[in-house]
């Protein structure tokens, strides 16, 4: 069955560290570019992060750069997204979603297909 | 920065037709795809690029543009439409993602 699956999400405090986690199946995961998306309750859709197929790009939200990083297990189907210095207002479901342009890096493509999210919250 | 605006909510009859606008200052020369999204859902995309559909999206789903506005229009909706439906760019200019403020839909 084509899915994403996410795990890693939890309460931690803010400053503190998080590793998210995207199990990809049954499709050619090494050849997409794979993202983030985040939304906090109650809100709308935020885009985080996008990496490319092959791990050597990445690109991110202005709101995240510099403490947010991506990686990718080709592997092992699984994409990674490292979260530093958390603050209170990262809190949020984040799902993973895939980049519908086959072994492009970014552009007008939609995403095609996404995980259910596991939520991430911040508070002391 | 690129800002898409949705009206928050919209309310339709089963049966009628439920309009879903996106607007954005540079919309009428970017492809815009549309996802619909029940609670506790992962979103789907319904809609891509001016009127593509993925397969298993009815042909009642359809999307449209007039100059700087996009449009999702759902014909004969039904109860399981029901749902929160998000436009969505890619900005150009910045290389980045941008989604509209979302609109959910009720059925009376």
């Amino acid at each position: 069955q084509v899915q994403l699956v996410e795990s890693g999400g939890g309460v931690v405090q803010p400053g503190r560290s998080l590793r998210l986690s995207c199990v990809a199946s049954d499709f050619n995961f090494r050849t997409y570019g794979m993202h983030w998306v985040r939304q906090a309750p109650g809100k709308g859709l935020e885009w985080v992060a996008l990496i490319s197929y092959d791990g050597s790009n990445e690109m991110y939200a202005d709101s995240v750069r510099g403490r947010f990083t991506l990686s990718r297990d080709n592997s092992k189907n699984t994409l990674y997204l490292q979260m530093n210095s958390l603050r209170v207002e990262d809190t949020a479901v984040y799902h993973c979603a895939k980049d519908g342009a086959y072994g492009a890096y970014g552009g007008p493509m939609p995403f095609d297909l996404w995980g259910r999210g596991t939520l991430v919250t911040v508070s002391s | 920065s690129y800002v898409l605006t949705q009206p928050p909510s919209v309310s339709v009859a089963p049966g009628q037709t439920a309009r879903i606008t996106c607007g954005g200052n540079n919309i009428g020369s970017d492809s815009v795809h549309w996802y619909q999204q029940k609670p506790g859902q992962a979103p789907v995309m319904v809609v891509y690029d001016l009127t593509d559909r993925p397969s298993g999206i009815p042909e009642r789903f359809s999307d449209s543009k007039s100059g700087n506005t996009a449009t999702l229009t759902i014909s004969r909706v039904e109860a399981g439409d029901e749902a929160d439906y998000y436009c969505q760019v890619w900005d150009s200019s910045t290389a980045h993602y941008v989604f509209g403020t979302g609109t959910k839909v009720t059925v009376l």
